[in-house]
């Protein structure tokens, strides 16, 4: 199906554990991006990528690790998770004009570390 | 840099009530303004946008301008249904990185 998909939708870990949250785009848009959303923080950005193999830090990037081999996919990994980053994620994707045209987001992954 | 400041909720209204969330930004050179909306439990989905001074967006009986003037784009809708009831966003785009800026949302809540 055409659009943005994240897997998995909900995801329980434990603390220390490694874990990747997946995301997949249909429209080879070449940038995407990875947020995250806590209560009375908004919508945080963690890292983004502006094409294939071409990733960034975005304003709360540390813990986290990602990787671009192709243009469709942009997955996130928690490399050792901690509590402090139960949250939800959200993937979102853009063409070169995101100024005239904005971001579509993925649904969302619902992360709790316990 | 560039800054998005959104009025802090949760806004609460009657059915049908008028409703106004502001926005206010800070940026330098022309950005394109958006709104989002974040249903309870799904992604956040484009609601309307504006690319240039005075544009109105509109989309589901919601509108806004952008005033340029002002460093604003409030989103107004005459009569609120309760399916309304929603987180807003208020963002903006300029052409550096091809990043969008969020504000922090603000969460609308509407009684029958």
């Amino acid at each position: 199906d055409a659009g943005i998909t994240q897997s998995p939708r909900y995801k329980i870990t434990e603390t220390g554990r490694q874990v990747t949250l997946m995301c997949h785009q249909t429209w080879s848009h070449s940038y995407m991006f990875w947020y995250r959303q806590d209560l009375g923080h908004g919508l945080r950005l963690i890292y983004y990528s502006a094409a294939a193999d071409i990733t960034d830090k975005g304003e709360v990037p540390d813990g986290y690790v990602v990787s671009r081999s192709k243009t469709e996919n942009f997955p996130l990994t928690l490399e050792s998770a901690t509590r402090s980053q139960t949250s939800v994620y959200f993937c979102a994707s853009s063409d070169q004009s995101t100024k005239g045209y904005g971001y579509t987001f993925g649904s969302g992954t619902r992360l709790t570390v316990v | 840099g560039n800054s998005v400041t959104q009025m802090e909720g949760p806004v609460t209204l009657s059915e049908e009530a008028f409703l106004t969330i502001n926005c206010t930004y800070t940026a330098t050179g022309y950005p394109s303004l958006f709104w989002y909306v974040q249903y309870p439990g799904e992604g956040l989905q484009l609601l309307l946008k504006a690319t240039k001074a005075d544009d109105k967006g509109s989309n589901k009986g919601f509108e806004a301008t952008y005033r340029k003037e002002t460093t604003s784009f409030h989103l107004e809708k005459g009569s609120v249904q309760v399916s309304d009831s929603a987180v807003y966003f208020c963002a903006l785009a300029y052409n550096a990185g091809n990043m969008l800026t969020f504000g922090g949302g603000t969460r609308l809540m509407v009684k029958p």
